[in-house]
């Protein structure tokens, strides 16, 4: 059973940037699909932020292009995000997911709650 | 980018009956890659629906996805105590990935 688990600061400074890590149990992300970030503001939708596979592609969402850095870390099975220049606005629950591939998500971390304040 | 509404925003029903939820895009959604997902109260969204109509193993058949082009639905035909979350559909037929706002199915 695929398990994945974010971590990382809780609270993030207006203007610094958010790095998070999601590391994956049960699976090997050298054996391929993709692995992405996906975003919820609290009481908001969903907002997919990126997604990386096992070679280091990576793919992005438009309006957040600029500031996103997904990369993979294979030798720890793990992937990471790092989102510069944050607002109140970057407030929200980040969750880690596998993505089937640059597609749909079949299985989800428990999410992190990040606030930026 | 693909824009996803779902409606109702809200729907209430009692257990047992039947719940239809709808995802209208804004475009063609190409080959129906059209997913969806269950959220509960301080969890992860879980995957129901891929591909518009396919459940993943170990999703119950009172589930079911439907639809092509830009309207898609999801069925539940008949809804346990369980079943009372909010329901997001999501496109990945075309770039960027995009969610819709989500419906809601509450108690009646």
């Amino acid at each position: 059973q695929v398990q994945l688990h974010e971590s990382g600061p809780g609270l993030v400074k207006p203007s610094e940037t958010l790095s998070l890590t999601c590391a994956v149990s049960g699976y090997s992300i050298s054996s391929g699909y993709y692995w992405a970030w996906i975003r919820q503001p609290p009481g908001k939708g969903l907002e997919w932020i990126g997604s990386i596979d096992h070679g280091g592609k990576t793919y992005y969402y438009p309006s957040l292009k600029s500031r996103v850095t997904i990369s993979v870390d294979t030798s720890k099975n793990q992937f990471s995000l790092k989102l510069s220049s944050v607002t109140a606005a970057d407030t929200a629950v980040y969750y880690c997911a596998r993505d089937i591939p640059t597609g749909y998500f079949d299985n989800w971390g428990r999410g992190t709650l990040v606030t930026v304040s | 980018e693909t824009v996803l509404t779902q409606s109702p925003g809200t729907l209430s029903l009692s257990p047992g009956e039947r719940a239809t939820l709808a995802c209208r895009a804004s475009q063609t959604v190409s080959s129906n890659n059209l997913a969806w997902y269950q959220q509960k109260p301080g969890q992860a969204p879980r995957l129901l629906i891929y591909g518009a109509f396919s459940r993943p193993t170990g999703i119950p058949d009172r589930f079911s996805g439907s639809g092509s082009g830009t309207d898609f639905t999801l069925t539940i035909s008949r809804l346990e105590p369980e079943d009372f979350a909010v329901y997001y559909c999501q496109q990945y037929g075309n770039s960027p990935l995009t969610f819709g706002g989500g419906t809601k199915v509450e108690i009646k």
